[in-house]
């Protein structure tokens, strides 16, 4: 069983275009991510959510929007697509306490605008 | 604040020689250090926790409070050992966690 699942795994779209990445996670976890890893390889937090509440929100455009609807998941709106957007858009997630800390990563969405 | 360096971004070595993969921290208080590894074309996985003090897959990590260190080793690299390497400790929100900015391993046969 997949516990951290996103979709699409690839997505090809234009500059200007709205488009969303699916994230869920059946581990039971209550800290859900989004991580954004650039071309070259650097992997940045972009955001992290908390029983369905933001608590991190790292300098990202407001272009960027992300919503869970329920623990189990995080979903990542991306309006007005750049060329600079283009990237491997991961998610994860954590349980909280002494293990809050080690990350399950979902398989990632290639993202290409072009 | 809290910060993860891993000076080398490419590491090549041939197959059997010793790796050493390197990571210091600038960290307030008593830090818990990570190695994330991910695949080529797959997710990022943890590899080993300093406070599990394991040894994964032949790699070890031994937290140096002295030289604020965290270094990834293994005494025979294997071809599969290929991969990016990403250090990472706790950020500053909860549960946030930092990655260095990664280096990658090539394993040569």
């Amino acid at each position: 069983d997949t516990a951290v699942s996103q979709t699409p795994k690839y997505l090809v779209t234009q500059m200007g275009n709205d488009k969303s990445i699916k994230c869920e996670q059946n581990l039971g976890h209550d800290t859900m991510y989004w991580y954004k890893q650039d071309s070259k390889k650097f992997l940045k937090i972009m955001f992290s959510y908390n029983n369905k509440e933001l608590i991190i929100n790292e300098t990202v455009p407001n272009r960027f929007s992300p919503k869970s609807p329920d623990k189990a998941h995080l979903n990542l709106h991306i309006n007005s697509l750049e060329l600079g957007d283009s990237a491997v858009y991961f998610c994860a997630s954590s349980h909280p306490g002494l293990a809050g800390y080690e990350q399950y990563f979902g398989p990632g969405t290639r993202l290409t605008v072009t | 604040a809290q910060r993860v360096t891993q000076p080398e971004k490419l590491l090549s070595v041939f197959k059997g020689a010793p790796v050493e993969l390197k990571c210091n921290y600038s960290y307030s208080g008593s830090p818990e250090l990570f190695w994330y590894v991910q695949y080529s074309r797959q997710r990022l996985q943890l590899l080993l926790r300093h406070i599990s003090r394991e040894s994964i897959k032949g790699f070890t990590a031994d937290l140096n409070k002295g030289e604020t260190s965290f270094h990834l080793k293994k005494p025979f690299a294997q071809e599969e050992d290929s991969a990016m390497y990403y250090c990472a400790l706790p950020g500053a929100g909860s549960y946030q966690l930092t990655f260095g900015k990664g280096t990658k391993l090539s394993v040569i046969p």
